[in-house]
């Protein structure tokens, strides 16, 4: 049981925008930035968004990540094929003192 | 660019002690910014924070782990390992290493680059 809580699972044709949520508390997404990270298949994860909406250099601006509370969410537009991978959001947690992941979500690109 | 690389035994006992290193290239490990981690991701579940160093040795476990872990760093051959005793099924996972920016007193879950993931699998 993972202290995120993401979708297991989500899909989009190409051209389509999803979004991917990830809830969380007060004592981690509600009080410190939000961290995405994107696994394509077979690969080590990659950092996505850093600070709830920073892009990393050579990261498309198709990706955007949004904080509101205690929730956060990473939005793809212009879904391509190769978008297609598991997408794990994290951030700091004050009450166990370290990282938290969530459980990932799975996208497929229909 | 830093790169990082894990190595290991990739089959371990039950109830032995697992024990993998991760080698720092392109850059060295001794830093005041950054931190050395390990993180594991087991079949069918998300991503587990196992816990940290800084190069001073200063380090963070994740509670759940605590007992069983210890992370060191040797600067001379800009290598960390991880040690996980006692280890069960439970423990086998791919294991990553990854490379931390810290933040306001070393709170973030900030994480890049990370290493391409050892698999590790615990069976007699």
């Amino acid at each position: 049981q993972s202290v995120l809580t993401q979708p297991p699972s989500t899909s989009g044709t190409p051209g389509q925008r999803v979004t991917i949520s990830c809830s969380g508390s007060s004592s981690n997404i509600g009080r410190t930035y939000v961290y995405w990270y994107q696994q394509l298949p077979g690969t080590a994860p990659k950092l996505l968004i850093y600070r709830n909406n920073q892009r990393p250099s050579g990261v498309p601006d198709r990706f955007s990540g949004s904080k509101s509370g205690t929730s956060a969410s990473l939005a793809i537009s212009g879904l391509r094929s190769e978008d297609e991978a598991d997408y794990h959001c994290a951030a700091w947690d004050d009450s166990l003192s370290g990282p938290v992941f969530g459980g990932g979500t799975k996208l497929t690109v229909l | 660019q830093v790169q990082l690389q894990e190595s290991g035994p990739g089959l371990v006992k039950p109830s032995q002690t697992l024990s993998l290193t991760c080698t720092v290239s392109g850059g060295s490990i001794s830093s005041d910014i950054y931190y050395w981690n390990w993180i594991r991701r087991s079949a069918g579940k998300g991503l587990e924070w196992i816990g940290r160093i800084y190069t001073s040795g200063s380090t963070n476990y994740n509670p759940s782990l605590k007992s069983r872990v210890t992370i060191s760093v040797d600067t001379s051959k800009n290598q960390f390992s991880l040690k996980l005793s006692s280890v069960t099924a439970a423990d086998t996972a791919l294991y990553y290493c990854a490379r931390g920016v810290s933040g306001i007193m070393g709170t973030t879950a900030w994480f890049d680059p990370w290493g391409q993931g050892t698999l590790v699998t615990v069976s007699s």
